[in-house]
């Protein structure tokens, strides 16, 4: 079974301030790694897909990296707007679905 | 260009009712599923639909059933509600099976 572990659960950052966080991830035959971002009372929204170990991807200032057993996302000097919800989710090599985590609420002050 | 729209945003339904929640797309998408979010549960599956004329389970099927009406539409129904159904709907698609998934806003229901 396909497990899919974020940490942490919440994190306060001050503006300016970078950070990472953390998307621990167990699946038979990893066929894709999704990043999300969720506003509160909106659906979420896709950010990155990573493939393979030693990927990065890079949208202003958020960047996502994959090793064989986790993933990171990257805050650089992070504004306020950027307050939300990250979502890690994974595909395994039967491709029918995707395994989300469980989301790290992320409060940038200003 | 809408995306993935849902109708409607919120509902109140008491024990036993039933409802559809109706989900469509406007990107051409080949596959379409249904999640519910729950507080400290994450985003769960309750079913998908590979492509038009196919709909298989998720992870959380039991008391929902769904119709794939055609390549933009995929409804959600609810025979007869439960309080344990109370959560957030989230209808999303996908280009091909297990890609980049687009989400819709989502539908609150509260089932008292």
């Amino acid at each position: 079974e396909d497990q899919v572990t974020q940490s942490p659960e919440a994190l306060r950052l001050q503006e300016g301030e970078s950070s990472s966080l953390n998307c621990s991830y167990t699946v038979s035959g990893l066929r894709g790694l999704f990043w999300y971002r969720q506003d509160p009372g909106k659906g979420p929204e896709f950010l990155f897909t990573l493939y393979s170990a030693g990927e990065e991807k890079e949208k202003e200032r958020l960047k996502a990296t994959l090793t064989k057993k986790e993933s990171f996302l990257h805050i650089t000097a992070p504004k306020p707007e950027d307050s939300a919800t990250y979502l890690c989710a994974v595909r395994n090599n039967a491709g029918n679905m995707l395994t989300f985590g469980g989301g790290t609420r992320l409060m940038v002050k200003p | 260009n809408a995306g993935v729209t849902q109708t409607p945003k919120f509902q109140v339904l008491k024990t036993g009712q039933s409802m559809t929640l109706q989900c469509a797309q406007d990107m051409n998408h080949n596959s379409m599923y249904w999640y519910r979010q729950d507080p400290g549960m994450g985003l769960r599956l309750i079913y998908y639909s590979a492509s038009e004329g196919t709909t298989d389970k998720g992870e959380v099927p039991n008391g929902y059933n769904v119709s794939r009406l055609n390549k933009r539409e995929f409804s959600l129904r609810l025979e007869s509600a439960a309080p344990s159904q109370t959560s957030v709907y989230f209808c999303a698609s996908s280009d091909q099976q297990g890609y980049e998934q687009y989400f819709g806003p989502g539908t609150r229901l509260t089932v008292t």
